[in-house]
This record gives C-alpha cells, structure tokens and sequence, in this order.
C-alpha cells in the first residue's frame, strides 16, 4: 500500500495570507496527485490533478507542485470561504488501491 | 450537469450488513468513468472503499474486501455498496463519486454525491 503524509495538520492564516501544504507519498508515484477541498457538511470538491492541474471553475489562487513523492498545495490571497480541510489522493495503483493524506484544516481569520 | 445521491438506511445494527445506494444523473454508468465509494468517519479522514466499473469489475481496499461487495445496475443508472457484519468502526458518512480515468493524470473523483451517515448502534 502507498502511504499518504500531510502536513501541517492545521494551520491558521489571515485573510490574504498565503498557506502552503505539503503531501508526501511513501513511494514515487509520478505525478498521480489530485487536491481535494472539504466543507462541513458538503460533498468534497476536487481542486487540481495531475499534480499541478487545475480543475475547471477553480480559482487560480489554488496551485500545485511536486511529482514523485513531494507535493505541494498553496493557496494565496487566502478568502474566509477558504475555510475547509484539503486532501491529497494518490491515483498511482489505478483502478484500486486509492490512498488519501490525512488532511490538513485550514483556518481563516 | 452530473449528480450523485446516496440513499439507505441511517442506522444499521452490529453484526448486521450495511446497504446503501448512489443513483446517477447526467452522466450514464455505461460511459467511460469508474464509480467509487469513499467513506468519513467521525472526526477522522477520508477513506477509500473501492471503485466499480459499468462491467462490474471491482477493486476493493484491502482492509474491508472480506466484508465488501459493489455492484452497478446499468439499466437503472445506479451502483451500490454492500458492507457485511458492521461494527461501530463502521459509523460514517458514505460518499459515492465518479472517478475519472480519461485524459492525462486524470485518476481522481471529480463528482460527489452529498453523503450519507450511517450510524453502527443496536
């Protein structure tokens, strides 16, 4: 099994702030990577895949970076709706064996 | 415009199975996509529970495989998930999600259902 890190756990940034987080993989798997957005209550979104890709309708403050087995997510010019826990998703052992990170909850102020 | 909705019972009893629904629109379970499960315990992560595609080929995570079953019924444009001898651990709010697999490093869930809780208890 491939095993997901994230880190921090939890941050906490002010309005126009930038956060980044970092994804580790326990093995290279390419750039296998999609960033998932999550709200209380709400269907998680997807934010980038391929690593560095960004989903259509999301905003270009999300990025992404990495391939082999560090990644990283940064957010800028943070908004309060930015509010939410983020994954990373291994996609490497497609079709199975999917792997999320732990998570990472981001506070806006 | 893609949607997903689970729908099942909100309370399962231990030792008993657990069977919970995703029906599709806007997108036809025959096309191109696998579909996936994915699960939120209480105050913890996301956890993959394993993906289906339209012939019904599965893949399972390994820590549930003994207890899992999923299957797809093409006719009526919904999958499902069928999980046995639940214990508490088992409480969670279920996802289902379309997993798209088409185009470059594309392997992630790019539409989800809303989720359902299930909660474990006698």
């Amino acid at each position: 099994d491939i095993q997901m890190t994230q880190s921090p756990p939890f941050v906490s940034a002010s309005v126009g702030d930038s956060v980044t987080i970092t994804c580790r993989a326990s093995q290279g798997i390419t750039d296998w990577l999609a960033w998932y957005q999550h709200k209380q209550g709400k269907a998680p979104k997807l934010l980038i895949f391929a690593a560095s890709t960004l989903q259509s309708g999301v905003p270009s403050r999300f990025s992404g970076t990495g391939s082999g087995t560090d990644f990283t997510l940064t957010i800028t010019r943070l908004q309060p709706e930015d509010s939410a826990t983020y994954y990373c998703q291994q996609g490497y052992t497609f079709p199975g064996g999917f792997t999320f990170g732990p998570g990472t909850k981001v506070d806006v102020k | 415009q893609v949607q997903l909705q689970e729908s099942g019972p909100g309370l399962v009893r231990p030792s008993e199975t657990l069977s919970l629904e995703c029906s599709v629109s806007g997108s036809s379970l025959s096309n191109d996509y696998y579909w996936g499960w994915i699960r939120q315990p209480p105050g913890k992560g996301l956890q993959w529970i394993g993906n289906i595609y339209h012939s019904g080929t599965t893949y399972y995570n390994p820590s549930l495989k003994s207890r899992l079953t999923m299957s797809v019924d093409t006719s009526r444009n919904h999958f499902s998930l069928q999980l046995d001898s639940v214990t508490a651990a088992d409480t969670a709010v279920y996802y289902c999600a379309r997993l798209i697999y088409t185009g470059y490093g594309k392997r992630c869930f790019d539409y989800w259902g809303q989720g359902a809780l299930v909660t474990v208890s006698s």
